[in-house]
């Protein structure tokens, strides 16, 4: 079964518009970490955001927001005010129990911005 | 600056040859990744290593082997039995304790002609 869903292939917004990136997770251990990449057209995978299991707030970095919903396990990034650089693929992870030692990945979503 | 660095950028081989991808970070981390990316998928685990001398195997792992001899080096070996090699690759770092974020190199890109 599929660990971490991305269930948007692609997303195309317009410019200064908010979005939502849907990320969907299946794992029964209590204790887990989610994660957000941004991986431009060059390649390089760039961390954007982390959410822990036990965190009661949900995670905000600059226009990212990671909306949180543990009951329906999903772990939504939202991106504020969107700006050209932001079009690229978008990738979910997911970091099973304490001390985990590696992060599964869903198939991301490939954002494109709009002028 | 510290960071991973990944060699070559890009690669061409032949059929039936072997070829190493070479990961060298500078960031003091424990552990070391290599990913495999196919056109528009996910990252797929192909081998990871916690601590020097020791790895373990990945969900990919078959036509590939690894060293870890250097707590600064993890090269990563594509051999000659992996069907479908083309592909980008993708190497990280992660430090002890912390959230488990990977800290990635600029990738690898390989085509088998």
């Amino acid at each position: 079964a599929q660990k971490i869903t991305q269930t948007q292939p692609g997303m195309f917004v317009q410019e200064k518009e908010a979005v939502t990136l849907d990320c969907t997770y299946d794992t029964s251990d209590p204790s887990y970490g989610l994660f957000w990449y941004k991986q431009p057209s060059s390649g390089e995978m760039i961390f954007l955001i982390y959410q822990g299991s036990y965190d009661q707030q949900n995670a905000t970095e600059g226009r990212y927001s990671l909306n949180f919903q543990k009951a329906r396990k999903s772990a939504n990034l939202v991106i504020s005010a969107s700006q050209l650089g932001d079009s690229a693929m978008y990738f979910c992870a997911m970091r099973e129990g304490v001390g985990a030692q590696k992060l599964v990945f869903g198939q991301g979503t490939r954002l494109t911005i709009n002028p | 600056d510290g960071g991973i660095t990944q060699s070559p950028k890009y690669l061409f081989r032949k059929e039936g040859q072997n070829v190493t991808l070479s990961c060298e970070q500078n960031l003091n981390h424990d552990a070391m990744y290599w990913y495999r990316q196919d056109p528009g998928q996910g990252l797929r685990l192909i081998y990871y290593s916690q601590i020097v001398n020791d790895f373990q195997k990945g969900d990919i792992a078959e036509g590939y082997s690894v060293s870890r001899e250097k707590k600064e080096s993890f090269p990563l070996t594509v051999t000659s039995a992996q069907k479908n090699p083309t592909a980008f690759y993708l190497c990280a770092s992660r430090p002890t304790g912390g959230s488990g974020e990977l800290f990635f190199g600029e990738g690898s890109r390989l085509t088998v002609l």
